[in-house]
């Protein structure tokens, strides 16, 4: 059975600093995606990670992608209140033959950004 | 373009009735999935959709969930009678899901059941 596991679950930490969170996962996989949640709302994309060494930046935010460690960090940059949010990793486990492919996600990491 | 549209948002039921959830994906996205989020934690796949047919429920409580996908668009998501663990948000995603496609997932915005 796939695992995500991502930490920490809970950040708490202040605006201006850098932080980064993890995520790991137990099986092969060459395609991971990052999730912004806010509260009652709906999962929105952030990064589609699709090959080992693969990085993308969005603003403030960087994600990597280390599949022979099974890794993706997630990493702020300065960061400002309206990144706080929950943000999820998630997994692909699809082969190129297609088949079942829904992604398993991580438990979520709660960030808060204090003034 | 419009993204993925769900309803009811609010459901609020007791146990042992029924529910349904209602999801209208994005335009020409063949694949589409149902999942569940339980408060705190990450969404749990239920099952895929690949047109109408089904690709992988092996996750879905089959003695109380149902879903289906008739004409490879719309679907619906039963429960049926529901239980109080029953109590998450329903998300629905659709995908292109196309080998040269990235495989990401857009999300509706979820239907928020409570079962009492």
């Amino acid at each position: 059975e796939l695992k995500v596991e991502q930490n920490p679950l809970f950040l708490s930490m202040q605006e201006g600093k850098n932080y980064t969170i993890y995520c790991n996962y137990s099986t092969t996989s060459d395609r991971l995606y990052w999730y912004r949640q806010d509260p009652g709302k709906s999962l929105e994309s952030l990064f589609v990670l699709l090959s080992n060494g693969a990085v993308k930046q969005e603003g403030r935010l960087m994600a990597s992608l280390d599949t022979k460690a099974r890794l993706s960090t997630l990493h702020i940059t300065a960061a400002v209140h309206d990144l706080s949010a929950t943000y999820f990793c998630a997994v692909d486990t699809t082969d190129s033959g297609g088949g079942a492919d829904g992604l398993t996600f991580g438990k979520g990491t709660h960030l808060i950004i204090q003034p | 373009e419009a993204g993925v549209a769900q309803s009811p948002r609010y459901k609020i039921i007791e146990k042992r009735q029924s529910v349904a959830f209602w999801c209208n994906p994005i335009s020409g996205h063949a694949t589409l999935y149902w999942y569940q989020q339980i408060l705190g934690q990450g969404p749990k796949l239920l099952i895929q959709f690949q047109n109408n047919g089904v690709v992988d429920d092996s996750q879905l409580p089959k003695d109380r969930f149902s879903a289906e996908r008739l004409k490879g668009v719309d679907s619906t998501l039963k429960i049926q009678p529901a239980k109080l663990e029953d109590s998450a948000v329903y998300l629905c995603a659709s995908s292109l899901r196309l080998t040269a496609n990235t495989g990401e997932l857009f999300f509706g915005e979820g239907s928020r059941l409570t079962v009492l």
